[in-house]
């Protein structure tokens, strides 16, 4: 089975300043992988999320995330924070074929105004 | 429905009562999820859906959770008996078995023990 690994439980950044969210994954078998986020009190949202193609993906409200099998990661990164991206950030991977995702434990984004 | 809808969004209830909890997915997802979100913390895997069998539902935590699916759709969690430590947040997911694209996550449903 997959396990996801988010080594930084808390990330605080100061507002307008680059970010990086570090995700690995376990397994080098083909995989999709997965960024979530979720807003205080809501549910979680899909961020972006890599199938095939491109190594480097882009998602919604300006962040990107780049595939990189031989270190078997995928890093969420942003290059200018908003004050409205403080939320919990999750990375998750299934293996190509299977229907089922495993979840990091998840990153606390804040921006510090 | 366009998204996946869950009810009730907030529930208070007093402990040892029995509650339910109910997980409406996308139309046409045969796959459903449960997982739960204590306070300040990652996502807790309680059981997996497949049409109206569950294939995995090695999360549950005790013998008080059990959870069914009717007609391939609408999917209820039960919690028997209530805790205090039972409070958090139940969200429910779906997903297209045939074409998997990950998760929908319905906005969940908080919890709350007293």
């Amino acid at each position: 089975a997959q396990s996801v690994t988010q080594l930084d439980s808390q990330v605080p950044v100061f507002e307008e300043a680059p970010v990086e969210l570090r995700c690995n994954y376990s397994s080098s078998v083909s995989v999709y992988l997965f960024w979530y986020v979720q807003y205080p009190n809501q549910g979680l949202q899909l961020l972006l999320k890599y199938l095939s193609g491109s190594t480097l993906v882009k998602g919604i409200n300006g962040f990107e995330a780049e595939f990189n099998k031989s270190q078997t990661s995928f890093h969420l990164r942003k290059p200018s924070v908003h004050i409205s991206d403080t939320a919990e950030y999750f990375c998750a991977v299934s293996d190509t074929g299977a229907n089922n995702l495993f979840f990091g434990t998840g990153t606390r984004l804040t921006v510090i105004p | 429905g366009a998204g996946v809808s869950q009810s009730p969004s907030n529930k208070v209830t007093e402990k040892g009562k029995d509650v339910e909890l109910r997980c409406d997915p996308i139309s046409g997802h045969t796959a459903l999820y449960w997982y739960r979100q204590s306070l300040g913390q990652g996502l807790e895997f309680l059981i997996y859906f497949q049409g109206n069998s569950a294939p995995d539902k090695s999360g549950l935590p005790s013998d008080r959770f059990s959870a069914e699916r009717t007609g391939g759709s609408v999917s209820t969690l039960t919690i028997q008996r209530t805790q205090q430590e039972d409070s958090a947040v139940y969200l429910c997911a779906s997903s297209n078995r045939d074409l998997f694209r990950g998760y929908t996550f319905g906005s969940g449903t908080r919890l709350t023990v007293v």
